[in-house]
């Protein structure tokens, strides 16, 4: 079992629609969680931190559950810049874990 | 701002042969990271290292080596490419105590 799972999609949606991304991690000692954004051929870019309070970065959402080991990322009001791949990542002491991301493609 | 670059960006090889891998950030950071990924595996950490002269193991060193005699270069080492060593290469840097990694543009290794 991969210790962070996700579901690689392709969610294709259209302009203005609301989508979630779900990610579960294995490793309860898991001290730090975010999400990641990579456009096609290119480098992994931070998006958000995760925190157990549940954090907003205007149209982003990201939640964490730490009993059930579920993180969980809302995009509302997509946009077609939002096409790309999302990537789940849970670090423990320096051993950062990624999803093998979900794909996004927001259609005129 | 040159902030972290990899090089070369593209590299093909051919079995047995030795390959190094280029990593060099300007922003002092003194963790830097080298990951794999590959289709369906996300990205995989090789090695990491937390200041210069200090490395540790990742995920999946086997086939690397790794060395840090200056904070701002990191290079990776395949001493004998094999065919599963084909992938994307990501090196990544950060500050002690942060939590964002930044990522270089990777570099595609192909091996014959």
């Amino acid at each position: 079992r991969k210790e962070v799972e996700q579901d690689p999609g392709p969610f294709n949606v259209p302009e203005g629609a609301t989508v979630a991304f779900n990610c579960t991690y294995s490793n309860s000692a898991s001290q730090s969680f975010f999400w990641y954004r990579q456009d096609c051929r290119k480098e992994p870019k931070l998006l958000m931190s995760v925190y157990s309070s549940g954090n907003e970065d205007g149209r982003f959402t990201a939640q964490l559950n730490r009993a059930s080991q579920y993180i969980s990322l809302l995009i509302r009001d997509s946009k077609l810049s939002d096409s790309a791949t999302y990537l789940c990542v849970v670090n423990n002491n320096n051993d950062m874990r990624f999803g093998a991301g979900t794909r996004l493609t927001v259609k005129p | 701002d040159a902030g972290i670059t990899q090089s070369p960006r593209y590299k093909i090889t051919e079995t047995g042969r030795q390959v190094t891998l280029m990593c060099h950030q300007t922003w002092s950071h003194s963790y830097m990271f080298w990951y794999r990924q590959d289709l369906g595996h996300g990205l995989r950490l090789i090695y990491y290292s937390a200041a210069a002269d200090i490395t540790d193991k990742g995920e999946v060193p086997d086939g690397y080596v790794v060395s840090r005699s200056k904070t701002e270069n990191f290079p990776l080492t395949l001493e004998s490419a094999t065919r599963s060593q084909t992938s994307v290469y990501f090196c990544a840097s950060r500050y002690s105590g942060g939590e964002t990694q930044y990522f270089g543009p990777g570099t595609r290794l192909l091996v014959l």
